[in-house]
């Protein structure tokens, strides 16, 4: 069964400074998606970045890249120039390409950046 | 474009009662979905739909009914509703062919 961790609750970084989140995935499923999310305390969900299984390369969107390494079936989130506006619960979410188009999301890392 | 909208915003109901969180996409998208988000359990995936007529159950599904009449509009039903469904509710909608979920602003449900 598919299967999302992430096992940093709470994460604080400073100003200016890059800080990574984990993930972790569990699927048997060869071709899947990874996303991530993230949360502002005003509640809204917002798309950050997207991986393919069957990229190449990792992927990246300004500030945010994604750490896919497929033999480890990790896909964390590096943020760098770490600004106030990225303190929010950052989401990790799966989805296999095949099959019931469900998704999967992690239970999520609340990110807090100091100034 | 407005978007993915939800309606009511805010909902308190009395244990039993029923209602209907409502969503609409003016996008066209063919990919619907409800989520719940509980404190510490990240968004599960309640029902979804992969278009007008079609719907599936996602990972909790009890308690909750959904129909997909037109490709625009995704309603989520409370039978009766139970103090264990206070919540808040996203739902979100996605094209074929993009990688991106547009999400709602979600509808903070509370049962008493």
């Amino acid at each position: 069964a598919q299967k999302i961790t992430q096992t940093q609750p709470g994460m604080f970084v400073q100003e200016k400074e890059a800080v990574t989140l984990d993930c972790t995935y569990d699927t048997s499923d060869p071709s899947y998606g990874l996303f991530w999310y993230k949360q502002p305390s005003s509640g809204e969900m917002i798309f950050l970045i997207y991986q393919g299984s069957y990229d190449q390369q990792n992927a990246t969107e300004g500030r945010y890249s994604l750490n896919f390494q497929k033999a480890r079936k990790s896909a964390n989130l590096v943020i760098s120039a770490s600004q106030l506006g990225d303190s929010a619960m950052y989401f990790c979410a799966m989805r296999e390409v095949s099959g019931t188009y469900k998704y999967i999301f992690g239970t999520g890392t609340r990110l807090k950046v100091l100034a | 474009n407005a978007g993915v909208t939800q309606t009511p915003k805010f909902q308190v109901l009395k244990t039993g009662q029923s209602m209907t969180l409502q969503c609409a996409q003016d996008m066209n998208h063919e990919y619907m979905s409800w989520y719940r988000q509980d404190p510490g359990m990240g968004l599960r995936l309640i029902h979804y739909s992969v278009g007008a007529g079609i719907t599936d159950q996602g990972e909790v599904p009890n308690g909750y009914n959904v129909s997909r009449s037109t490709t625009e509009d995704f309603p989520l039903r409370l039978l009766s509703a139970a103090p264990s469904q206070t919540s808040v509710y996203f739902c979100a909608s996605r094209a074929p062919v993009s990688n991106e979920q547009f999400f709602g602003p979600g509808t903070r449900l509370t049962v008493l």
